[in-house]
């Protein structure tokens, strides 16, 4: 069935230090991947989206790589801060716009 | 951005008893609401998709019957847990799509905490 993991369930880096995230899915026939920020006891953010048609798309800190040879998905946060400290999850948009989520990366910054 | 409201921010219940959230979408009509749970350091699952105005789908495994799903109006839908026990203790949350937002765009509520005792 479909499905979207991640690699790495902990990550943790010092303050000010580049982040990576990454993700793996399974449906070849996606087309939209969005990944969501979650702090403890809070609903998902919104942080970046990509569509299949992109290989790459910046935000503001934060950059989100599409390769859909090896059906993967990373998250880059630079400079990472303690603030930044949460749980992070990759979805996939399949159809009826229903999202499958990856199991999550808890991503832990020290100061 | 849209916000989505979700009421209450929890609850503690007895076991039997039933509890309703509201999950309401503030500043536009949503379309589908969708309600996940989510388990202690797991990930969020689907459980149902409502559409304003008729029945909700559920996912494979969610018990219709236990789970009611009411999307009355553009802006709020209801999930009931109907003779909760303290398997159903989970984080309850939904999301919303529609009106001015790009269509497979969600925004999701803060989250109720159900504890069932």
């Amino acid at each position: 069935g479909e499905s979207v993991g991640l690699h790495l369930p902990t990550l943790s880096v010092q303050e000010g230090d580049n982040s990576i995230i990454n993700c793996a899915y399974s449906n070849s026939a996606s087309d939209y991947f969005i990944w969501y920020k979650q702090e403890s006891g809070k609903g998902p953010q919104f942080i970046i989206d990509i569509r299949s048609n992109m290989d790459k798309r910046q935000g503001q800190r934060v950059t989100v790589l599409l390769n859909k040879t090896v059906k993967h998905l990373s998250l880059q946060i630079a400079a990472t801060q303690p603030g930044d400290s949460a749980v992070y999850f990759c979805a996939e948009n399949g159809s009826n716009y229903k999202l499958t989520f990856g199991k999550g990366t808890l991503l832990t910054v020290n100061p | 951005g849209a916000v989505v409201s979700q009421h209450p921010s929890w609850v503690i219940c007895k076991s039997g008893t039933s509890v309703k959230i509201e999950c309401r979408s503030l500043d536009f009509q949503a379309t589908t609401m969708f309600w996940y749970r989510q388990f202690p350091k797991q990930s969020l699952m689907l459980m149902a998709t409502s559409n304003e105005g008729s029945k909700a789908t559920y996912e494979q495994g969610v018990e219709k019957d236990k789970f009611l799903i009411n999307h009355a109006s553009l802006t709020l839908s209801t999930l009931t847990v109907t003779s909760a026990h303290p398997e159903d203790s989970s984080f309850y949350i939904c999301s919303a799509r529609g009106g001015w937002l790009p269509a497979d765009t969600q925004y999701f509520g803060p989250g109720t905490r159900l504890t069932v005792l």
